[in-house]
């Protein structure tokens, strides 16, 4: 079964609104997390690193703003679109690590469909 | 930082064929190496991963890929394709502290 789970799977909100998704391991505990985007037909790209109890990494020109991220336990972060624009309506996907498993085990969660409209 | 490159953005093979899809990795360390599969609509799915030991690392739904230091190269194979193997592929490169690098990904047609 899955050990990482993201809800929703799916949601649909208005452009200027603020969404949050949810990423939870369900068997572990993670300290990293990682968060991902992926736009129609390409790649998935890191968007952040996320790290309990301390501020995100973002990588280069994903804006922190925007895309607020919250590890405030160790088996839940928090990606929150604000502001939503339709340009921002794409599969983001998390990420964790368990470091329990040798082998850096990393498992994804479902992702989450945004649709900004 | 560690990175990927797949070469061919889109493979198309008749069914029972081979399938090779192709991939390099750039690391400062010795990686961990991943492929992942995503069918339309749907997230990822861990179909191999290497980490120590053994080369040769075989995976789900007959799949298997080679790891091969000198030439950088993590190969993902598979001897005889079948319709459901229709997806787009991701290779995907770690290092231990950090983060997971995906390749551009390389979508695989099956024709009957």
């Amino acid at each position: 079964g899955a050990v990482v789970s993201q809800h929703p799977s799916r949601v649909i909100c208005k452009s200027g609104t603020s969404v949050k998704i949810e990423c939870r391991s369900l068997d572990f505990q993670a300290t990293t997390m990682f968060w991902y985007r992926q736009f129609p037909k390409k790649s998935l790209m890191l968007m952040a690193t996320s790290n309990e109890g301390s501020k995100a990494t973002y990588e280069q020109g994903v804006e922190k703003d925007k895309f607020l991220i919250n590890h405030a336990s160790l088996t839940l972060s928090t990606l929150t679109v604000t502001s939503a624009h339709p340009e921002d309506s794409s599969f983001y996907i998390c990420s964790a690590r368990d470091l329990s498993v040798s082998g850096n085990t990393i498992y994804f969660g479902e992702g989450s469909w945004l649709t900004v409209v | 930082a560690q990175s990927v490159t797949q070469l061919g953005s889109h493979v198309s093979v008749s069914e029972g064929a081979l399938v090779l899809l192709r991939c390099n990795y750039s690391s400062s360390v010795p990686p961990y190496l991943f492929w992942y599969v995503q069918y339309p609509n749907q997230g990822l799915q861990l179909l191999l991963k290497y980490t120590t030991g053994a080369t040769l690392v075989k995976g789900i739904n007959g799949f298997e890929a080679e790891f091969k230091k000198s030439e950088t190269s993590f190969h993902l194979t598979k001897p005889s394709a079948h319709m459901s193997d229709a997806a787009e592929y991701f290779c995907a490169v770690s290092e231990i502290s950090n983060d997971m690098r995906f390749g551009a990904g390389t979508r695989l047609t099956v024709k009957p």
